[in-house]
């Protein structure tokens, strides 16, 4: 079945800290990956996805993410991390051909500490 | 502008009571999807159809109804049997293969 792993529910980082998030997920076929982010109070949005190509992918706001296939593993980075970018952030993956499912994490509570 | 529309914001229902969830796309995409968002566990797939009158069941359909009879259009059900309604429910769609998935505001609901 396919699903998707977020291992850490809740980071608290300092502002300028590095931040890297794991996202692991299971499906045997080709899948679309995307990191979701959602503001207090504000619905989910689009940081980045990748769909083929180029393994490292960049986003919006200054996030990246690198899908490892052997591993599974899409995990979500920014080098320095500020104030705003306290939020909740989810990793989903979408499976290619015949039925689209697309599967979320149970999402990173993320807060910056100014 | 094009979107996804959620209706209402907020609904509440007496138990016993089933209750339906309005999702509307002006974005003229094939696939839409319901989710339920609850603290700590993320966004779980309730339903979720790629084409009109077609849908299949995602992780937690027991409890939910769905109909896809219009492709701008995807309801959802939430019936009696559903024991634990009480959450923020969201729609999302999304249009060709390599694109992602737009949502809606949601909709929150409780139970008297």
């Amino acid at each position: 079945a396919q699903s998707v792993s977020q291992h850490n529910h809740h980071v608290i980082l300092s502002e300028a800290a590095s931040l890297e998030l794991g996202c692991n997920y299971s499906y045997g076929g080709t899948v679309n990956l995307f990191w979701y982010v959602q503001y207090p109070g504000q619905h989910l949005q689009l940081l980045l996805k990748y769909f083929s190509g180029d393994p490292l992918v960049k986003g919006i706001k200054g996030f990246e993410a690198e899908f490892i296939k052997s591993k599974f593993s899409f995990n979500l980075r920014k080098p320095s991390v500020q104030w705003s970018d306290t939020a909740e952030y989810f990793c989903a993956v979408r499976s290619v051909g015949g039925y689209q499912k697309v599967t979320f994490g149970t999402g990173t509570k993320l807060q910056v500490i100014p | 502008d094009g979107g996804i529309t959620q209706s209402p914001k907020y609904l509440f229902r007496k138990e016993g009571q089933n209750v339906t969830l309005s999702c509307e796309q002006n974005l003229n995409h094939d696939a839409m999807y319901w989710y339920r968002q609850d603290p700590g566990q993320g966004l779980r797939l309730i339903y979720y159809s790629q084409i009109v009158n077609d849908f299949q069941k995602g992780d937690i359909a027991e409890g939910y109804s769905v109909s896809r009879e219009k492709k701008e259009s995807f309801p959802l059900t939430v019936t009696s049997a559903q024991k634990n309604p009480t959450a923020f429910y969201l729609c999302a769609s999304s249009g060709a293969v390599y694109q992602p998935q737009h949502f809606g505001d949601g909709t929150r609901l409780s139970i008297l």
